[in-house]
């Protein structure tokens, strides 16, 4: 049974980096799908940000909104991946889930229990 | 980006009744393998998103058969047979043709 577990801080400071991890039990990281980062705001709604995935070496895509602040790193050894946000504003307060991809049918199959994250001084 | 749009946003239900979600998305999701590539997620109050179907038209594994997706290319259909009181929450469409993955507004469901 696929289990993804979120960690990391709920209050971050203005300009400061957004960092959270999501640690993989059931499942590799280095697996055939894609380990993914979604937010949820009442502005924005559910908001893809990113994902990692590995066939033969490691891929990386981004949103081109967060693109210049954002990185997206797999942990092999932790069998986890992480997300760091950079340079963060109040506009990105929200719930932040990681997400495994389904890469066959194309579906998000796993979810964390989400991470309210606060930017606020 | 695909833009994906939903009606109603929101949708007041008796239980035992049928209910129905529109999504249209701002480009055809129909692939060349002949797949439609959307999703319809769940989200439960104080929950996670969950999927409920995927490819258009089929279920996810453990979801009930009075959930039942349809339509193609833009126009897309979730249809619930006869609505119970679990069912209450937020759903969303959401395009998994191509990245940036984007989703719909929700359409909030409660029990009038």
């Amino acid at each position: 049974q696929v289990q993804l577990q979120q960690s990391g801080p709920g209050l971050v400071q203005p300009s400061q980096t957004l960092s959270l991890t999501c640690a993989i039990s059931g499942d590799s990281v280095s697996s055939d799908t894609a380990w993914n980062w979604i937010r949820q705001s009442p502005s924005r709604g559910l908001e893809w940000l990113g994902r990692t995935y590995y066939r033969s070496k490691w891929y990386y895509d981004y949103a081109v909104s967060v693109k210049s602040r954002i990185t997206i790193n797999p942990d092999t050894s932790k069998n986890q991946f992480s997300l760091q946000l950079n340079s963060v504003t109040p506009e990105d307060s929200a719930v932040y889930y990681c997400a495994r991809w389904h890469h066959y049918d194309r579906y998000f199959d796993h979810w964390g229990q989400g991470t309210l994250v606060t930017v606020s001084s | 980006d695909i833009v994906m749009t939903q009606s109603p946003l929101s949708l007041p239900v008796t239980p035992g009744e049928p209910a129905s979600i529109s999504c249209r998305s701002s480009q055809s999701l129909l692939d060349g393998d002949g797949h439609n590539y959307l999703d319809w997620y769940l989200q439960k109050p104080g929950q996670s998103p969950h999927l409920l179907i995927y490819l258009g038209s089929n279920r996810a594994s453990g979801v009930p058969d009075r959930f039942s997706g349809s339509g193609s290319g833009t126009d897309f259909t979730l249809k619930i047979s006869r609505v119970e009181a679990e069912d209450v929450g937020v759903y969303y469409c959401m395009q998994a043709l191509q990245t940036p993955h984007t989703f719909g507004p929700g359409t909030k469901v409660d029990i009038k």
